[in-house]
């Protein structure tokens, strides 16, 4: 399995303001993603974040709402902007493995609260 | 019709018993398939994958894919109370993409 982490891993917002997820996964991802998990819902994904590129978003989310950066392999960020409390959810970062398995292993997630 | 359905829950097995979780998928080209387990306030940990029709086995876990039928499924033999959680089945050709989950509860 691959090491993904994730910071901060809980945060209370205020409405209107934006908040920057990181995600450092290791050396045996290749691609990564960006999901929601709203509570009692399955996961949703955002978009995928293309090194060095604008990530491919989801129909339903767009860059200026949720920007995404990868600069490196191992790195990304998730920006949610002008945060509404219907922002709050569970965000996860995930890694597809190098494997060719098109196993992902998921980040332990940041918890937004929006008030 | 969603991409990937799962079998409405909750599901509530007896400790000891085999639990059975079931899942569907509307594209017929998909090529992955994969059991994720997701503790409540914890992220989802894949705990099967599979890729040709068949049956795959490991330890208590038995996942089954008939790519006809657009089905997967997995056994849960000797079912624990550890092994409550919700039970996430997901598909992939390119991209992943999840069902809304099954909760099981294994009662002592």
């Amino acid at each position: 399995s691959a090491v993904i982490s994730q910071k901060p891993s809980r945060d209370i917002c205020q409405r209107g303001t934006s908040l920057t997820i990181q995600c450092q996964v290791d050396s045996q991802v290749t691609m990564m993603f960006w999901y929601r998990q709203q509570p009692g819902q399955s996961l949703t994904l955002i978009a995928t974040a293309n090194q060095g590129s604008e990530a491919t978003y989801e129909s339903g989310f767009v860059i200026d709402k949720f920007p995404i950066s990868r600069p490196n392999l191992t790195f990304s960020t998730l920006t949610v902007s002008n945060m509404s409390p219907e922002d709050s959810s569970i965000y996860l970062c995930s890694g597809l493995m190098r494997t060719g398995y098109n196993e992902q292993f998921f980040g332990p997630g940041t918890r937004l609260t929006v008030l | 019709q969603k991409e990937v359905e799962q079998n409405s829950g909750p599901l509530s097995v007896p400790e000891g018993a085999i639990a059975s979780l079931n899942c569907t998928y509307s594209d017929r080209v998909s090529q992955s398939f994969f059991w994720y387990r997701q503790y409540s306030g914890k992220s989802p940990e894949l705990i099967m994958s599979i890729y040709s029709n068949g049956d795959k086995e490991d330890g208590r876990f038995t996942a089954q894919l008939n790519k006809a039928s657009q089905y997967v499924s997995l056994l849960i033999r000797d079912s624990q109370p550890s092994d409550s959680a919700t039970y996430l089945c997901a598909v992939a050709k390119i991209d992943m993409r999840f069902g809304a989950g099954t909760r099981l509860t294994v009662k002592p």
